[in-house]
């Protein structure tokens, strides 16, 4: 069982609508979360941060750390087709270096 | 300001060829990462260099050496090349190996193809 599980998707939504993605994970011990954006044939790039549970947002992104379900999500509200790529999960450990953990990525396209 | 720069950018490789994948970034990391990124598999780390001087094995080392030439350059060297080695690999940095920053900044990649 790998320690970050990530639906591949594809998942393919209409233009303006809420996307919803998610992570589940196995170790306790994470404490950072990340969210990535990656285009295709492009290097990942840092969309989300947050420390432990909570909320945290930023413009059309929202991202929720539920630590006790071992949960975590990425909102996306009123989507744009220029939102149309892959998904990553990033977790970390407190005190284990920089390593970031990731989740295989959900692939997403928005359609006009 | 250029973040994180990685050549070449596409390489084909016969088996049993060596070359070197070269990272540089410019935002006084201390931190540097090489990661290798397969369909289904998601990005796993190769090898680290958590600061000048130091490297460290990440999950998957094997065929695998790194050198960090100096602060700002980490540099990857496939010596026996394989199949197996077809992938993408991405090199990133972040601000250090500890503390409260865990964000990592990555390079565009470099798509290695071996025949």
């Amino acid at each position: 069982q790998k320690e970050v599980e990530q639906d591949p998707g594809p998942l393919s939504v209409p233009e303006g609508a809420i996307v919803s993605l998610n992570c589940t994970y196995s170790n306790s011990a994470f404490q950072y979360f990340m969210w990535y954006r990656q285009y295709s044939r492009k290097g990942p790039e840092l969309l989300m941060y947050t420390y432990s549970s909570g909320n945290k947002e930023d413009g059309r992104f929202t991202a929720q750390v539920d630590k006790s379900s071992k949960y975590i999500s990425l909102f996306i509200r009123d989507s744009q087709p220029s939102d149309s790529a892959t998904y990553l999960c990033a977790m970390s450990l407190t005190g284990g270096g920089n390593k970031l953990t990731f989740g295989t990525g959900t692939q997403l396209k928005v359609e006009l | 300001n250029a973040g994180v720069t990685q050549t070449p950018k596409f390489q084909v490789l016969k088996t049993g060829q060596s070359m070197t994948l070269q990272c540089a970034q410019d935002m006084n990391h201390n931190s540097m990462y090489w990661y290798r990124q397969d369909p289904g598999m998601g990005l796993r780390l190769i090898y680290y260099s958590a600061s000048e001087g130091t490297t460290d094995k990440g999950e998957v080392p094997n065929g695998y050496n790194v050198s960090r030439l100096n602060k700002r350059e980490f540099s990857l060297r496939l010596e026996s090349a394989a199949p197996s080695q077809t992938s993408v690999y991405f090199c990133a940095s972040s601000p250090q190996a500890s503390g409260s920053s865990k964000t990592q900044y990555f390079g565009p990649g470099t798509r290695l193809l071996v025949l």
